[in-house]
């Protein structure tokens, strides 16, 4: 089972920033939080990850709550290509052969 | 540099029959992955290939073979083919690093009549 627990769903504007929220309470103190994202019938596409602290790259921000129980994706300005699914999945780093467990993702719809 | 690809992109068994998907990269990852999703369900583990020569069981194996070729490449079988095995397959491949980025093909999309 998945160990995470997302909103089924959520709607930004255009333009706006997207803010998909995670929640890992019985996250350890070895794992990280991953985001994916799958766009309508193609491979899911690695987002950001992190362990403690806050992360950002040219994709997304990742917010992680002190106490590591939750976490915030932010995409800073949503576009209509950002309509996707988006999974939130915690996993340890054991280089290889950690399997990811997806769950079902909190599907983003991006209006115009 | 081609990233993971997967053949062939859309394949109609019939109940019985058998098949070969194919995955490779080019990315020089040590690790392999064969998932299946269902329609509105989250991606779920076949087999996994930690490196080139071993294979291990992932949540949902029954049904299915692998055979990790070379580095490069890693196969799923079908060796008699049943309605239920119907389903979306994704290859994936990660860096031998401390970290679970994986990288994953465009998928193959699978009918057992």
């Amino acid at each position: 089972d998945a160990k995470t627990t997302q909103p089924p769903s959520m709607d930004c504007a255009e333009g706006r920033a997207a803010n998909l929220p995670c929640n890992h309470s019985t996250i350890s103190g070895n794992e990280y939080v991953y985001w994916y994202r799958q766009i309508h019938s193609q491979g899911p596409q690695y987002i950001i990850h992190g362990l403690k602290n806050n992360e950002t790259n040219e994709m997304a921000s990742l917010i992680i709550t002190e106490d590591r129980k939750s976490s915030t994706l932010i995409l800073p300005h949503a576009t209509l290509r950002d309509t996707a699914v988006y999974y939130c999945i915690v996993s340890m780093a054991q280089g290889g052969s950690e399997k990811l467990v997806f769950g079902k993702g909190t599907k983003l719809t991006v209006n115009p | 540099n081609a990233g993971v690809t997967q053949t062939p992109k859309f394949q109609v068994l019939k109940t019985g029959q058998s098949m070969t998907l194919q995955c490779a990269q080019d990315m020089n990852h040590n690790s392999m992955y064969w998932y299946r999703q269902d329609p509105g369900m989250g991606l779920r583990l076949i087999y996994y290939s930690a490196s080139e020569g071993t294979t291990d069981k992932g949540e949902v194996p029954n049904g299915y073979n692998v055979s990790r070729l070379n580095k490069r490449e890693f196969s799923l079988r079908l060796e008699s083919a049943a309605p239920s095995q119907t389903s979306v397959y994704f290859c994936a491949s990660t860096v031998w690093t401390g970290t679970d980025t994986q990288y994953f093909g465009p998928g193959t999309r699978l009918t057992v009549l």
